[in-house]
């Protein structure tokens, strides 16, 4: 199974507008990380926001926030006030406890914001 | 912010030769680095976990003799694509964490380097 799934290839939003990306997860460990990285086509990665398996409150980084709900094993990004600059490949990652903090990215999604 | 500097960012080479890339964290120190590659269009895929002064991980399926990993000191990590071939042609990016025991530090990212082989 995958550990962490991204179904949405690609996804179009409006600027100004609020866009959600979806992420999915797969552990059975109790203590682990949820991470979410932005990839322009540059190249480089950049880390937006993380959200830890035991934080009662949902993440929050200016325009990102993330949705998490563990009972559901989701993880899902909320990008507020979309901007030209977001578009982007969007890639949710898992670090699981024990794993000397390897991470397990999801196939991506990416991000085409429009006028 | 915590940087990564990777070099070089793009390498065009004959078939045959041999290729070193390094990762340094700059402000930061890391006992541990990763080595990722990234295909186009596809996720990133960890090819193998640095160690600071030990040997280094590498993921099923890497061939540790093809990519030697040396990690000499607790800022730099270096992958050498030995005897490159156009199959080996890719994006490798490297990544590394602060040492501490704190979980929710993120991997900081080199740039990445553009590998292509003739």
């Amino acid at each position: 199974a995958q550990k962490i799934t991204q179904t949405q290839p690609g996804m179009f939003v409006q600027e100004k507008e609020a866009v959600t990306l979806d992420c999915t997860y797969d552990t059975s460990d109790q203590s682990y990380g949820l991470f979410w990285y932005k990839q322009p086509s540059s190249g480089e990665m950049i880390f937006l926001i993380y959200q830890g398996s035991y934080d009662e409150q949902n993440a929050t980084e200016g325009r990102y926030s993330l949705n998490f709900q563990k009972a559901r094993k989701s993880a899902n990004l909320v990008i507020s006030a979309s901007q030209l600059g977001d578009s982007a490949m969007y890639f949710c990652a898992m670090r699981e406890a024990g794993t000397a903090s390897k991470l397990t990215f999801g196939t991506g999604t990416r991000l085409q914001v429009t006028l | 912010g915590a940087v990564v500097s990777q070099h070089p960012s793009r390498v065009i080479c004959k078939s045959g030769t041999s290729v070193k890339i390094e990762c340094r964290s700059l402000d930061f120190q890391a006992t541990t680095m990763f080595w990722y590659r990234q295909f186009p269009k596809q996720s990133l895929m960890l090819m193998a976990t640095s160690n600071e002064g030990s040997k280094a991980t590498y993921e099923q399926g890497v061939e540790k003799d093809k990519f030697l990993i040396n990690h000499a000191s607790l800022t730099l990590s270096t992958l050498t694509v030995t005897s490159a071939h156009p199959e080996d042609s890719s994006f490798y990016i490297c990544s590394a964490r602060a040492s501490d025991r704190y979980s929710n530090q993120p991997q900081h990212f080199g740039d990445g380097t553009r590998l292509s082989i003739l």
